[in-house]
């Protein structure tokens, strides 16, 4: 039972448009969600998180919009760069239990 | 300042071989985690250890024992390895930081150990 669900595998863009990532949960009990970015060969690394007290979170380029009544969050990247070309995860954790949950990531692609 | 270690960075095992995946951490974090990550299937929590002294099981725990040797180390070990463990291993550790009126933990891995079971 996927909890978190990330149901694009892969999303191209062309440089410079706008990206967006989507991710789907369904358990209410989640609120904190983060964004985590891969490169091959390496580990993830944190981008950007959100509570579920706001619906809106921004860092630079990076956007995350939660929508708590549909239990939706996504990740807009404007613009979108051919170095922010790799596997991106979103997680979720709920109620302090530090334990976090991820999604099977989405694949993204910036054509030059 | 090197983060999180890991070694070895690739394993291959024959079926039944053990092994110990071995993590290190020097930002002086409590909690420390091990995760598997297979195609399709994203991350998955094996074992945490949220301080040192303490370990608990995770979404996916059976055929791992996990040790927390000190406040650094956190290692994993495959006792009898099968070919349904072939995987990319990550370990990462956390500290708590105050976020919108609560304390959550931001995480960070290591580079991963790919093991290969034949």
């Amino acid at each position: 039972d996927q909890q978190v669900k990330q149901n694009s595998p892969s999303l191209s863009v062309q440089e410079g448009r706008i990206s967006i990532l989507n991710c789907d949960y369904t358990n209410s009990m989640f609120d904190y969600f983060l964004w985590y970015k891969k490169y091959p060969a390496e580990g993830p690394t944190f981008l950007i998180s959100i509570s579920s007290i706001k619906d809106k979170n921004e860092d630079g380029r990076f956007t995350v919009f939660l929508n708590k009544s549909a239990k939706h969050l996504s990740l807009h990247i404007v613009p979108s760069q051919p170095g922010d070309s790799a596997v991106y995860f979103c997680a979720a954790e709920g109620s302090g239990t530090y334990k976090y949950i991820f999604g099977t990531g989405t694949r993204l692609k910036v054509l030059a | 300042n090197a983060g999180v270690t890991q070694t070895p960075k690739f394993q291959v095992l024959k079926t039944g071989q053990s092994m110990t995946l071995q993590c290190a951490q020097d930002m002086n974090h409590n909690s420390m985690y091990w995760y598997r990550q297979d195609p399709g299937m994203g991350l998955r929590l094996i074992y945490y250890s949220a301080s040192e002294g303490t370990t608990d099981k995770g979404e996916v725990p059976n055929g791992y024992n996990v040790s927390r040797l000190n406040k650094r180390e956190f290692s994993l070990r495959l006792e009898s390895a099968a070919p349904s463990q072939t995987s990319v291993y990550f370990c990462a550790s956390s500290d708590l930081v105050a976020s919108d009126y609560r304390v959550v933990k931001t995480q960070y891995f290591g580079p991963g150990t790919r093991l290969l079971v034949l």
